[in-house]
């Protein structure tokens, strides 16, 4: 199965400032997935990436908000702008092998904290 | 989103028992059944998926029971161990037809006590 490397891993970010967080994979996806996991809490899908085209966007989640890059086929970024203490949570980064006996692969997250 | 319900929010079993986990989806359209583990501080884990064709699934302890009719599947984990404690979550997606971001369910926390 692929394997992902997400940076950063914990951050302490300033309100009112962004983050920007990388995620890259060792093999080439057509699909890239970011979710958000607040404390003690599930997942919930931000937004779908696919290469050379605009990301696409669940409820409740705007692309001011959450700018997403999907440059090629094995990197993303996902921008937290203009963070609030709300925006406190874990971020992961999500990819589908599209191999029929592997599943979805998950980055180990970017917790941030946001004072 | 889609729901999946999952059940029960958290769960204490003795070592060496049967811990046992439940979900419930709506969208008949979900074709990939996954359940994941993660422990504090990683990302989650893929530990054993299932289609809707087949009705069970074994991957040394771990189990998959799955009842299309009732839009149900569960998780059973057998002679459980510490090692085991940990936050469980079941998922689905529509993997082969469309939309393959998944949905979780909210998440199980499982403490195996020695």
């Amino acid at each position: 199965s692929a394997v992902i490397s997400q940076k950063p891993s914990r951050d302490i970010c300033q309100r009112g400032t962004s983050l920007t967080i990388q995620c890259q994979v060792d093999s080439q996806v057509t699909m890239m997935f970011w979710y958000r996991q607040q404390p003690g809490q599930s997942l919930t899908l931000i937004a779908t990436a696919n290469q050379g085209s605009e990301a696409t966007y669940e409820s409740g989640f705007v692309i001011d908000k959450f700018p997403i890059s999907r440059p090629n086929l094995t990197f993303s970024t996902l921008t937290v702008s203009n963070m609030s203490p709300e925006d406190s949570s874990i971020y992961l980064c999500s990819v589908d092998s599209a191999v029929a006996n592997y599943g979805y692969t998950f980055g180990s997250g970017t917790r941030l904290t946001v004072v | 989103q889609q729901q999946v319900k999952q059940s029960p929010q958290s769960l204490i079993v003795q070592k060496g028992g049967i811990s046992i986990i439940n979900c419930a989806y709506e969208n008949t359209a979900f074709d990939y059944f996954p359940w994941y583990q993660q422990f504090p501080g990683k990302g989650p884990a893929l530990l054993i998926a299932i289609r809707p064709d087949v009705s069970e699934k074994k991957e040394g302890r771990f189990t998959i029971s799955f009842n299309k009719s009732a839009k149900q599947f569960s998780l059973h984990i057998m002679d459980s161990q510490p090692g085991d404690s940990a936050t469980y979550f079941c998922a689905a997606s529509r993997r082969d037809t469309g939309r393959r971001a998944l949905t979780f369910g909210s998440g199980t926390r499982l403490q195996v006590q020695p």
